[in-house]
């Protein structure tokens, strides 16, 4: 069965640091999410893209988080520089295009210490 | 905007017991509807959806019902299993600026104990 593919699963920074993270969307899929879930809340987006363009990132915080998708298959989230606050559990999601249901990878769990 | 609220968590059931957890939403238009379930350090997976008012998604033994007049998308099973203990979210899928946004509730915990 497809999945969606994030790597790393687990992530510990120190604060000021870059990190990135990865995802490959079920092959096909033309939507890529990535979102932030905060211990104990729900998902947020971050980020959406239709192909290799940006449609929606009004919630990116983009002094420090950038994302791109340049061959418009997988996809990378970079933070620089991390803060305390950027702890959370990374979301990635692909659907076959808008509108479509969405198919989540197993996350990366990110630790700034 | 649009929005979903679920029912505070956590919930507690004895194994075989009957399950609900509400969903209500708020929407402009006639979004799509889904539940996802989350366990311990995993990602979100697909557990049932629907798409249009009187939908009926179902998976598992799940089942919840697109109820437009009450805007509601309740999450159903008949005998809950020690292995359904997981967090529950609904969320909804709607067109809006040019993109199609999926927003999630805040999400419902249910322990199943033996």
């Amino acid at each position: 069965e497809a999945e969606v593919a994030q790597s790393p699963r687990y992530k510990i920074t120190e604060k000021s640091q870059a990190v990135a993270f990865w995802c490959d969307p079920i092959s096909g899929h033309a939507t890529l999410y990535w979102y932030r879930q905060i211990l104990g809340q729900g998902p947020e987006l971050l980020v959406q893209f239709q192909d290799e363009s940006v449609v929606d990132d009004s919630q990116l915080p983009k002094d420090r988080f950038s994302a791109e998708r340049l061959k418009g298959v997988d996809s990378t989230l970079k933070i620089q520089p991390a803060e305390l606050g950027d702890s959370a559990m990374y979301l990635c999601a692909s659907s076959l295009r808008q509108g479509l249901s969405a198919f989540f990878g197993q996350g990366t769990r990110l630790t700034v210490v | 905007g649009d929005s979903v609220t679920q029912m505070e968590g956590p919930v507690t059931l004895s194994e075989e017991a009957f399950l609900t957890i509400n969903c209500t939403y708020t929407a402009t238009g006639y979004p799509s509807l889904f539940w996802y379930v989350q366990y311990p350090g995993e990602g979100l997976q697909l557990l049932l959806k629907a798409t249009k008012a009187d939908d009926k998604g179902s998976n598992k033994g799940f089942e919840a019902t697109y109820r437009k007049e009450t805007t509601s998308f309740h999450l159903e099973k008949g005998s809950v299993q020690v292995s359904d203990s997981a967090v529950y979210f609904c969320a909804l899928l709607y067109s809006g600026a040019g993109s199609y946004q999926l927003t999630f509730g805040k999400g419902t915990k249910l322990s199943v104990i033996p």
